[in-house]
């Protein structure tokens, strides 16, 4: 099995900030990587794939980077809407998340 | 537009059996490409795929799970159905059903939409 591992577990940012999450896989995954948000008692949305392809209606200040193992998303501006847990999902084999990380105020 | 609706019991004891629905509308599960999974989190906790059935009626489990998990669809029904034996409260978690779009290339595609989720409890 595939390992996702994201860091840092809790990010604690402010409106405005510039944030960056990290994801690494436990071997390659070439660019076989999505990002959801989720925030609480709500179903996960879809955010970037292909590690860097913004899903449609996402807005621009998310970004993502990186190939192979290690992976980033990006917020550019933190908008008080981003707050929420973020989780690295890798689809070349199966389906495996991250553990997720919670941006908080 | 596509929506997905699980339903099931909320509660469930010890060793029973659990059954859960994805209804979906806006997609047909005859479409090339087309595939539904089935993700569950435990409260404050990760999420984890556990299974997928796609268009061709081909279907995946989570390697750690699969001994106990069955999924099935109803086309007719626009329904896939999953099954999971020997429950165990550490099985307590909000189910989740989603929709994957793959293409000619690839069928290892994200979850793109997903249904709101359903929570289930075991205890006795």
């Amino acid at each position: 099995d595939i390992q996702m591992t994201q860091s840092p577990s809790t990010l604690s940012a402010s409106v405005g900030d510039r944030v960056t999450i990290t994801c690494r896989a436990s071997q390659s995954v070439r660019s076989w990587l999505a990002w959801y948000q989720q925030k609480p008692g709500k179903a996960p949305k879809l955010l970037i794939y292909k590690a860097s392809t913004l899903e449609s209606r996402v807005p621009s200040r998310f970004s993502g980077g990186g190939s192979g193992t290690e992976f980033t998303l990006t917020i550019s501006s933190l908008q008080p809407d981003d707050f929420a847990t973020y989780y690295c999902q890798q689809y070349i084999d199966s389906w495996t998340f991250g553990q997720g990380t919670k941006v908080e105020i | 537009q596509i929506t997905l609706q699980e339903s099931g019991p909320t509660l469930v004891k010890p060793t029973q059996t659990l059954t859960l629905t994805c209804t979906f509308s806006g997609f047909s599960l005859s479409t090339s490409e087309v595939g539904v999974g089935w993700v569950r989190q435990p409260p404050g906790k990760a999420l984890q795929w556990l299974a997928m059935i796609y268009w061709n009626d081909d279907h995946h489990y989570s390697p750690s799970l699969k001994s106990r998990l069955t999924i099935t669809r109803d086309t007719s029904k626009n329904q896939v159905v999953l099954t999971m034996t020997n429950m165990d409260p550490v099985d307590t978690a909000t189910y989740y059903c989603a929709h994957t779009l793959g293409n000619a290339l690839t069928t290892n595609v994200p979850f793109d939409y997903w249904g709101q989720g359903t929570l289930v409890t075991v205890s006795s």
